[in-house]
């Protein structure tokens, strides 16, 4: 079945340093859907940005990523970090043959420092 | 704009104990879905309810049992809680079409005794 990998566990980085946090993917289907959620300490998961277009950018509030079909990853990207971006990142995958069922990575926390 | 709530916030049991959690949604959603988070292991769907009165088992689904009673609510219970379980249960709905943005409820937390 479809599944997801993320860079495992905690990424910790000083402020103002570059994010990179790594999303691979595995599919049978031609077409997957790939997103981001974060979610901030007692809040719940919410959508940073999504993309379906090979090797077309996809940003939102600061953050970037791009599907690469031919290596299977969205690895999302920031040029600065701050502070607030603190939180516990997952990267989920669908497809166009069940896009109702969404499969979620185990999540990666990003904790920056100042 | 809409909300998720999920009820109760907190939920403590008893060992063999069936306990069900209960989430509604005002986003007229056609889609919902339940899932488990537990540190380490991120988000494992339990199951997902594709509109009113249809039920799909996601890859958690073992030990649980699900009902869509109408298009705002999505229920789920857990059929024998098992001793010293600690884990968040989120409820989410979308729009039911390809590519389309979940909204997680606040999560309810079990500890089981």
């Amino acid at each position: 079945g479809d599944s997801v990998t993320q860079t495992e566990g905690l990424v910790t980085l000083t402020e103002g340093l570059p994010v990179m946090l790594n999303c691979t993917y595995q599919t049978i289907y031609s077409n997957p859907f790939l997103f981001w959620y974060v979610q901030h300490l007692n809040e719940s998961p919410r959508l940073l940005l999504k993309s379906f277009t090979d090797n077309k950018r996809t940003e939102h509030q600061g953050f970037h990523a791009t599907l690469h079909k031919s290596s299977s990853s969205f690895h999302l990207q920031k040029s600065s970090a701050q502070l607030s971006d603190s939180a516990l990142y997952y990267c989920a995958l669908s497809d166009d043959t069940n896009a109702y069922k969404v499969i979620f990575g185990k999540g990666t926390h990003l904790h920056v420092l100042p | 704009g809409g909300i998720i709530t999920q009820t109760p916030k907190f939920l403590i049991g008893q060992e063999g104990q069936k306990l069900t959690l209960k989430c509604q949604q005002n986003f007229n959603h056609d889609t919902m879905y339940w899932y488990r988070q537990d540190s380490g292991k991120g988000l494992r769907l339990i199951y997902y309810s594709i509109t009113e009165n249809d039920l799909q088992k996601g890859d958690l689904s073992e030990g649980y049992d699900a009902s869509r009673e109408k298009k705002s609510s999505f229920s789920l219970t857990v059929t024998s809680a098992q001793k010293n379980e600690m884990a968040v249960f989120l409820c989410a709905s979308s729009i039911g079409q390809n590519y389309a943005e979940q909204f997680f409820g606040p999560g309810t937390r079990l500890t089981v005794l």
